[in-house]
């Protein structure tokens, strides 16, 4: 049974970092052809893509967004951690990740956590 | 960046009723165009892969068409439970992008 749960702070400070931690289970982040992605929502807006990471340790950003991202994994605590640096109110949102079962081949995010929501203010 | 643009934005609908939802990309994408599900408070749910392929799970009155940058999901005899917005989503390039959304409203 595949599962995905994020973790992090339910609110952060203007220009302070972020860290969100997506554990998971049910699948192995060594397995060939498997990634997870990182996914946003707004409050009552659309779901906006952010970053995504593969087996092979290849990541890729958001155009809009990639020099405040980071993602990375650890593989032996099926973990993946994604931080955003000089945090905004306009980064106010729900942010899921996602498994991607075969991201070489266009696969799309299959199975998502439940989201964690994540407040910019001071 | 590949942006998909869906249309309409808004729809109110009745029961039973067939409800077309079209999906354009800025480029040709193939088939690598996916569609899904969110209702409130819950986590977007897959309901068609690569344009036109089924989910396990899902009831067979949603189906998908299309290629290159046009698409369609399609609802036959739309139920209640249906409400929901729906987004399509594109992994051609390495950095996927979502649509905009359409919202469904039950009459």
């Amino acid at each position: 049974q595949v599962t995905l749960r994020e973790s992090g702070p339910a609110l952060v400070k203007p220009t302070q970092t972020l860290t969100l931690t997506c554990t998971f289970s049910g699948f192995s982040l060594s397995t060939s052809g498997m990634c997870v992605s990182w996914i946003r929502q707004p409050p009552g807006k659309a779901l906006e893509w952010l970053a995504r990471i593969d087996w092979d340790d290849d990541k890729y950003y958001s155009t809009s967004l990639k020099t405040r991202l980071t993602i990375s994994k650890d593989t032996s605590k099926n973990q993946v951690v994604l931080t955003m640096t000089n945090m905004d109110p306009v980064d106010t949102a729900t942010y899921y990740c996602a498994r991607v079962a075969y991201c070489s081949g266009g696969s799309p995010e299959d199975y998502w956590g439940q989201g964690t929501l994540v407040t910019v203010s001071s | 960046e590949i942006v998909l643009t869906q249309s309409p934005d808004f729809q109110s609908v009745t029961p039973k009723e067939k409800v077309t939802i079209t999906c354009r990309a800025s480029q040709s994408i193939g088939s690598s165009l996916h569609w899904y599900q969110q209702k409130p408070d819950q986590s977007p749910k897959l309901l068609i892969k690569y344009a036109s392929q089924s989910i396990s799970g899902v009831p067979s009155r949603f189906s998908g068409s299309g290629s290159g940058t046009d698409f369609t999901l399609t609802i036959n005899s739309l139920e209640a439970e249906d409400a929901a917005t729906y987004y399509c989503h594109q992994s051609s390039s390495l950095r996927g992008t979502f649509g905009q959304g359409t919202k469904l409203e039950i009459k």
